[in-house]
């Protein structure tokens, strides 16, 4: 089984400013990669595949990058509606399909 | 619009059983892998099971093999989670999700508003 892990926990940050949040598996899953956006009371989002490729109606202050075991989501200038938590998850290799644990965003 | 509707959460008692649907629209049902992924209170999401569009391959979570099916229904556009030996570990928001036609790409998009499962006595 691949286990993700995501770093940091819990993110701090102002709106305006950058997040960058981490996701590392314990083995290569290529490109295999998606991340989630989820607020409270609602259902995930979809907003990363293919480790960098936005889904459709996503904003370009999203991007992700990496591939391998290393991956970054980056939120460029963070908005009200950014404060959430993200979560990645591989497909390369299944089952199981895995994800990490979060990161939460909050208000600094 | 593409849109799944979750429903046959409730309460049980462990040892229990309770099969969920998902009701699918907005796309062609047939086309599509489909996943069951839950998120039990204030944790992280976890994948529980996954079916081929023509049901001939179906997946699952090592926690809940032997206890849970997935099945589907191409002509009512519906996919199904018959759960049965519930603990109380089960407990979680199951949400269903579609993936896509081809088996490499299984991330999830979109995703249903979940049904909330309780498994107490």
């Amino acid at each position: 089984e691949i286990v993700m892990t995501q770093s940091p926990a819990t993110l701090s940050v102002s709106p305006g400013d950058r997040a960058t949040l981490s996701c590392r598996a314990s083995q290569s899953v290529s490109s295999n990669l998606a991340w989630y956006q989820q607020k409270p009371g609602q259902a995930p989002r979809l907003l990363i595949y293919g480790a960098s490729t936005r889904a459709t109606g996503i904003p370009a202050r999203f991007s992700g990058s990496g591939s391998g075991t290393e991956f970054t989501l980056t939120i460029s200038s963070l908005q009200s509606e950014d404060f959430a938590v993200y979560y990645c998850q591989q497909y390369n290799n299944w089952p199981p399909l895995t994800f990490g644990g979060g990161t939460k965003v909050e208000i600094k | 619009e593409v849109q799944l509707v979750e429903s046959g959460g409730g309460l049980v008692q462990p040892g229990g059983s309770l099969r969920l649907s998902c009701a699918a629209s907005g796309f062609t049902f047939s086309s599509y892998w489909m996943s069951w992924v839950r998120q039990a209170p204030g944790k992280g999401l976890e994948w529980v099971a996954n079916i081929k569009q023509d049901g001939s391959e179906k997946y699952y979570v090592d926690s809940v093999k032997g206890r849970f099916t997935i099945s589907r229904d191409n002509a009512k556009n519906s996919l199904y989670l018959q759960m049965n030996s519930l603990r109380a570990e089960d407990t979680a928001v199951y949400y269903c999700a579609r993936g896509l036609e081809l088996r490499q790409y299984n991330w999830f998009d979109p995703w249903g508003q979940g049904t909330l499962v309780t498994v107490s006595s």
